[in-house]
């Protein structure tokens, strides 16, 4: 089945430094991707879409200039979080669809990235 | 405004019983649902989906239940084992990629 590579899986950074977050689609173009944010206890939120060679469509309330989104090809996508702050240690997923159809097997999730911001 | 809700944050279940995962949702706009099983520190893995012109869907130990007027699905698991201990999330959209999640339940079965 489809499969999608997220890397790192956790990381630690300095306060007002940035962390690039990669994700991969392995074996299968990725026309679409979505980036999502867990906090503790509570749902994935949708972030950003992204589709290949275009702008990301950001959600209301998400900074676009603090989450940078590049989908440059259709097996790569990246999330930078610039200026990262304590208050942006979360759980980001990434989420890939092959535009195959509506069906689960479109909408692959990568393993997540554990962000600690001290 | 949370459009898809899970209302349990936890269920235990012992071994070898039905486990019944519930989800309500407000927008009548949705079409497609997913629930969704995720471990600690993993991303979701797809579980099964649901599509609004059915009212269920069977596949192996799980069962998706829809109930349009109600606004409801629910998942069930039988029989339930040790190795279904997870937090399960339900997702529905609206003609579009774009899922909304619920926030999730703690899914513990006993052994």
């Amino acid at each position: 089945g489809a499969v999608v590579s997220q890397h790192p899986s956790w990381v630690i950074c300095k306060s007002g430094t940035s962390v690039k977050i990669e994700c991969r689609s392995l074996d299968f173009q990725a026309t679409t991707m979505f980036w999502y944010r867990q906090f503790p206890k509570q749902s994935l939120m949708l972030m950003a879409t992204s589709n290949e060679g275009s702008k990301a469509t950001y959600e209301q309330g998400v900074e676009k200039d603090k989450f940078l989104i590049n989908h440059a090809s259709l097996t790569l996508s990246t999330l930078t979080v610039t200026s990262a702050h304590p208050e942006d240690s979360s759980f980001y997923i990434c989420s890939a669809h092959s535009g195959t159809g509506k069906a689960n097997y479109g909408y692959t999730f990568g393993s997540g990235t554990r962000l600690t911001v001290v | 405004d949370q459009q898809v809700k899970q209302n349990s944050p936890s269920l235990s279940v012992q071994e070898g019983r039905i486990s019944i995962l519930n989800c309500d949702y407000t927008n009548s706009m949705f079409d497609y649902f997913l629930w969704y099983k995720k471990y600690p520190a993993e991303g979701p893995t797809f579980l099964i989906s649901i599509s609004s012109i059915k009212d269920k869907n069977e596949d192996g130990r799980f069962t998706v239940f829809l109930n349009k007027s109600a606004k409801h699905l629910s998942l069930h698991i039988v029989p339930s084992q040790p190795g279904d201990s997870a937090v399960y999330f339900c997702a529905a959209s609206s003609g579009t990629y774009k899922y909304i999640f619920g926030t999730g339940t703690r899914l513990k079965v006993l052994a």
